[in-house]
């Protein structure tokens, strides 16, 4: 348990659905990131918020919606995905969103799209 | 624009041989390098990272790497594997200048075989 907790672990969805995955830390960081992993690809950096201010959306698609109520829970809501994409979303938190500070990651969300 | 590239997807060793994993980066401003490892199932877990200062930085589980400003490199070294390095690994930049974004490799799966 790394103190970022991602849920659900693995979801199954329709392109007509709409789904959100949820991010949590207890970690006392400020700073929490969205990141898609796809297989043979580099992580691709979604959305980035420091002090629930949302400072990075790396040019994601609107059906991706990203919500930061406080600076412990992280949200993607989903809505009319495409197979392709399926992927690996990994949060993960940290101090801040600047210089060297070290990222933690939850374990990760495994979404299929149908 | 930032980027990194670890150029070989696949990297197989024989437990107590030395490990490496190799990385370039690209970045304008002074880089902030770091590695990552991913257990199967797991989020990404924080290795080690470079700021400033000594070239050779010593992190987690026996790994160092070794920064090379003139190459542009930071590969990750191991003296000697164990069959429990086996995993996918991360190299990952963030430019000095730019607080926000840090990018990923591809990343290498690292095999150690008994």
């Amino acid at each position: 348990e790394t103190g970022v907790t991602q849920t659900p672990r693995h979801l199954v969805m329709g392109m007509t659905n709409k789904k959100s995955l949820k991010c949590e830390q207890h970690l006392g960081h400020n700073a929490m990131y969205w990141y898609k992993q796809s297989a043979k690809k580099p992580l691709e950096l979604m959305f980035v918020y420091n002090f629930k201010e949302q400072t990075e959306n790396n040019s994601v698609p609107s059906r991706f919606s990203p919500e930061c109520p406080n600076s412990s829970h992280l949200f993607l809501h989903l809505h009319t995905l495409q197979p392709e994409d399926s992927a690996l979303y990994l949060c993960a938190s940290s101090v801040q969103a600047s210089g060297a500070n070290v990222l933690t990651f939850g374990a990760g969300s495994r979404l299929t799209v149908l | 624009a930032q980027s990194v590239a670890q150029p070989e997807d696949q990297v197989n060793v024989a437990e107590g041989n030395p490990l490496t994993v190799k990385c370039t980066y690209s970045v304008s401003g002074n880089p902030y390098l770091f590695w990552y490892v991913q257990y199967p199932n797991r989020g990404l877990q924080f290795l080690l990272k470079y700021i400033t200062g000594d070239n050779l930085v010593k992190g987690s589980y026996g790994f160092e790497a070794e920064f090379n400003k003139s190459q542009t490199s930071f590969h990750l070294k191991k003296p000697s594997a164990l069959v429990s390095d086996s995993a996918l690994y991360f190299c990952a930049v963030r430019d000095g200048s730019n607080d926000y974004k840090l990018s990923f490799g591809a990343g290498t799966t690292v095999t150690v075989r008994a």
